[in-house]
């Protein structure tokens, strides 16, 4: 079946710098990608989704691109601040019958930036 | 705030009991989710309705029902609690039917502690 794999946390930086967030996932047909943000004590946010192979997907910094040759949607941002400290989680949604839509999630990766 | 509204924020109950869980979708949205989240376990789907039909069923344990009322907000019962049942429980809403980039909007999440 249908499943999301995220690079294992928690994940700890110092304000400012480079973020990457690996994501690959496995699918069986063209499915859309999506990064969700929890904060602290709330529900899950949408941050960012891309529909289609090569596609960016881009928002408050963050970026990720849709690679199916190497069936990853990695989350990117290049100065990153205390505020993005939370819980990170990449999801799919693949092919719908009937009108069924499914989110497959990873289990999520704790960031938490310093300072 | 996503639009999407869940009551009661936190509930504690005893085990073998019965309880409700309610959601209010986003404005103008027809398609109602219910996940669970978990430590053990992630981020689950539970089931979707559109505009009051079920569209899709994932790990929802026989316990568990749902349905979706005319006005489209919608219910997530759970009967026979155990310890286990414990988790964060997620209802989500989206307007459009059968496109798998939809984007899947979540409410702020019921905390049910069954001690």
């Amino acid at each position: 079946g249908d499943s999301v794999t995220q690079m294992e946390g928690p994940v700890t930086l110092s304000e400012e710098a480079f973020l990457t967030i690996n994501c690959t996932y496995t699918a069986t047909g063209y499915p859309s990608l999506f990064w969700y943000v929890q904060y602290p004590g709330e529900g899950l946010q949408l941050l960012l989704k891309a529909t289609k192979a090569d596609d960016k997907g881009s928002n408050k910094g963050f970026e990720a691109t849709y690679r199916k040759e190497t069936t990853s949607f990695h989350l990117e941002k290049g100065s990153v601040q205390v505020s993005d400290s939370a819980v990170y989680f990449c999801a799919l949604s693949d092919r719908v019958i009937q009108g069924a839509q499914k989110l497959v999630f990873g289990q999520g990766t704790r960031l938490t930036i310093n300072p | 705030d996503s639009g999407v509204t869940q009551t009661p924020k936190h509930l504690i109950t005893a085990t073998g009991q019965r309880v409700t869980l309610r959601c209010s979708p986003r404005s103008g949205d027809l398609s109602v989710y219910w996940y669970q989240q978990s430590l053990d376990q992630g981020l689950q789907f539970l089931i979707q309705y559109y505009n009051g039909e079920e569209r899709a069923k994932g790990n929802i344990l026989e316990r568990f029902s749902a349905q979706q009322f005319p006005d489209l907000h919608s219910e997530l019962n759970l009967s026979s609690l155990e310890l286990g049942d414990s988790a964060l429980y997620f209802c989500a809403s989206s307007f459009r039917d059968g496109y798998s980039g939809n984007t899947i909007y979540f409410g702020e999440g019921s905390w049910l502690t069954v001690v």
